[in-house]
């Protein structure tokens, strides 16, 4: 079976940095993304790791461990609109990306 | 188009009826996918097609569930008979490759009452 773990709930303050991590145990691997879906909304992609590493991208970075099946995503300078759910999500050999449950990150003046 | 439309937007039925989902994809996308977001939830995978391959049916929940995809063009997701479990939101994606990210239309939020 598939299976991603997130933290479900997290409080961060306006201008600092949160770091939010991601667990998995899926029967194939092909990549992990992740993506912000704001309350009401589509999920949109934030960013896509396939090989260990940091990758950066603006405010934002996610880095990846195959070894150990494990990946965060980094919001540096965190703003009011960075309140959403951050879903961690992980393409398999079947074509198809699992999801984990998301957290919701509220970010508090 | 410019981004994957769904409709309708919101869908209220009576239980016991049929519905239709429909997803229209980004022009030029291969990969379509249906996922199931239920209150407060994670996204389920329903149903991927790509391309003329036959889709990958594993996330359908139950028979009642089945989904259309005619070459690259628009897909529809039918639930018939519904149940109240089956209120949800559904979203659908559409991807250029396999690998590439997805991209979201706004979903279809289904009320069955």
């Amino acid at each position: 079976g598939q299976n991603i773990d997130q933290p479900t709930e997290m409080t961060a303050t306006e201008g600092a940095i949160v770091q939010i991590n991601c667990t998995y145990q899926t029967s194939g691997f092909n990549g992990l993304f992740w993506y912000q879906q704001h309350a009401g909304e589509a999920p949109t992609f934030l960013s896509y790791n396939v090989l260990d590493g940091l990758e950066e991208k603006g405010r934002f970075s996610s880095f990846l461990s195959r070894s150990k099946g494990y990946s965060y995503l980094l919001l540096k300078e965190l703003q009011m609109k960075d309140s959403a759910s951050y879903l961690c999500a992980v393409q398999t050999g079947a074509n198809n990306l699992f999801f984990g449950t998301g957290t919701r990150l509220t970010v508090i003046p | 188009g410019a981004g994957v439309s769904q409709s309708p937007s919101n869908k209220v039925t009576e239980k016991g009826k049929d519905v239709e989902l429909r997803c229209d994809p980004i022009s030029g996308h291969t990969a379509l996918y249906w996922y199931r977001q239920r209150l407060g939830q994670g996204l389920e995978f329903l149903i991927y097609f790509q391309g003329n391959s036959a889709p990958d049916k594993s996330g359908l929940p139950s028979d009642r569930f089945s989904a259309e995809r005619t070459g690259e063009s628009v897909s529809t997701l039918t639930i018939q008979r519904t149940q109240q479990e089956d209120s949800a939101v559904y979203l659908c994606a559409s991807s250029l490759r396999r690998n590439g990210d997805y991209t979201f239309g706004s979903g279809t939020r289904l009320t069955v009452v």
